[in-house]
C-alpha cells in the first residue's frame, strides 16, 4: 500500500514561499499524486494533482523527482488565509479491485503576519 | 462544476436515534463516493467506498450494521448512522469521484456534517 510521510506542522510568515514535501516510497506506476488543503469544519479542496516532473497552476506548484517516491508542493508568497491543513496523496488499490484515497496525517501550515 | 453538497451540516440528535446524512454530487456522475469520519485535529479517517448499484465496502474496524450506506443513484449516497451514541459524534465528510474521470484520485468532496449525539 502506498503511505505518505508529511511534516507534521510548519510555521511561516506572509509573503514567504512555502514548500511542503511528502514521500511516497511505496507509490505505484500509475498512481497520481494529489495535494489537498483542509480548513477546520470544511471539505477538503483540491489544490493540484501531477504524475511527474513540474505541475503549476494559479495557486500551486507541484515538483514530482523522477523516481517518483517523494513530491514537494509550493506555495508562493503565502497570506494569512493559507492557514490550514495539508494532505498529500497517493491511490491505494482497494479490496474490490477499484482504488481508494487514504489520508496521512496531514502537514499544519501556521501562516503568521 | 464538480460540486458535492451534503445535508444536513450539523445535526444534534438524542442517544440512541438513527441519524441520515446525504450526499449528493450536484453537477456530475458519481460510481463511486467515500464516506470518511474526522475528530477534531485528526486526519480523515475512510469509514467505506459506495458503489452505485452495489453494496458497499466497508474499511476494517468500521461496522456496516451501524453505518449503513446506500448509493442507490449516480448521483446520491446516504450514510446512516444508527442508534447513535456519543462516541458516534464526529465530523463526516463525503466525496465523489466523477465516472467520466481519467485519473482515481480526483475526488470532489463535501463541505461535512457535523454530527452531535447528546
Amino acid at each position: 500500500l502506498a503511505k505518505t510521510t508529511q511534516p507534521i506542522s510548519m510555521d511561516s510568515y506572509e509573503g514567504q514561499e512555502v514548500n511542503i514535501t511528502c514521500s511516497h516510497n511505496n507509490i505505484a506506476t500509475n498512481d497520481y499524486i494529489t495535494w489537498y488543503q483542509q480548513f477546520p469544519s470544511q471539505g477538503p479542496r483540491f489544490i493540484i494533482q501531477g504524475y511527474k516532473t513540474k505541475v503549476t497552476n494559479e495557486v500551486a506548484s507541484l515538483f514530482i523527482p523522477a523516481d517518483r517516491k517523494s513530491s514537494t508542493l509550493s506555495l508562493p508568497r503565502v497570506s494569512l488565509s493559507d492557514t490550514a491543513v495539508y494532505y498529500c496523496l497517493v491511490g491505494v488499490s482497494g479490496n474490490t479491485g477499484g482504488f481508494k484515497t487514504i489520508f496521512g496525517a496531514g502537514t499544519r501550515l501556521f501562516v503568521k503576519a | 462544476g464538480a460540486v458535492v453538497s451534503q445535508h444536513p451540516s450539523r445535526v444534534i440528535c438524542k442517544s440512541g436515534t438513527s441519524v441520515k446524512i446525504e450526499c449528493r454530487s450536484l453537477d456530475f456522475q458519481a460510481t463511486t463516493m467515500f464516506w470518511y469520519r474526522q475528530f477534531p485535529k485528526q486526519s480523515l479517517m475512510l469509514m467505506a467506498t459506495s458503489n452505485e448499484g452495489s453494496k458497499a465496502t466497508y474499511e476494517q474496524g468500521v461496522e456496516k450494521d451501524k453505518f449503513l450506506i446506500n448509493h442507490a443513484s449516480l448521483t446520491l449516497s446516504t450514510l446512516t448512522v444508527t442508534s447513535a451514541h456519543p462516541e458516534d459524534s464526529s465530523f463526516y465528510i463525503c466525496s465523489a469521484r466523477d465516472r467520466w474521470s481519467g485519473s482515481y484520485n480526483e475526488q470532489f468532496f463535501g463541505p461535512g456534517t457535523r454530527l452531535t449525539v447528546l
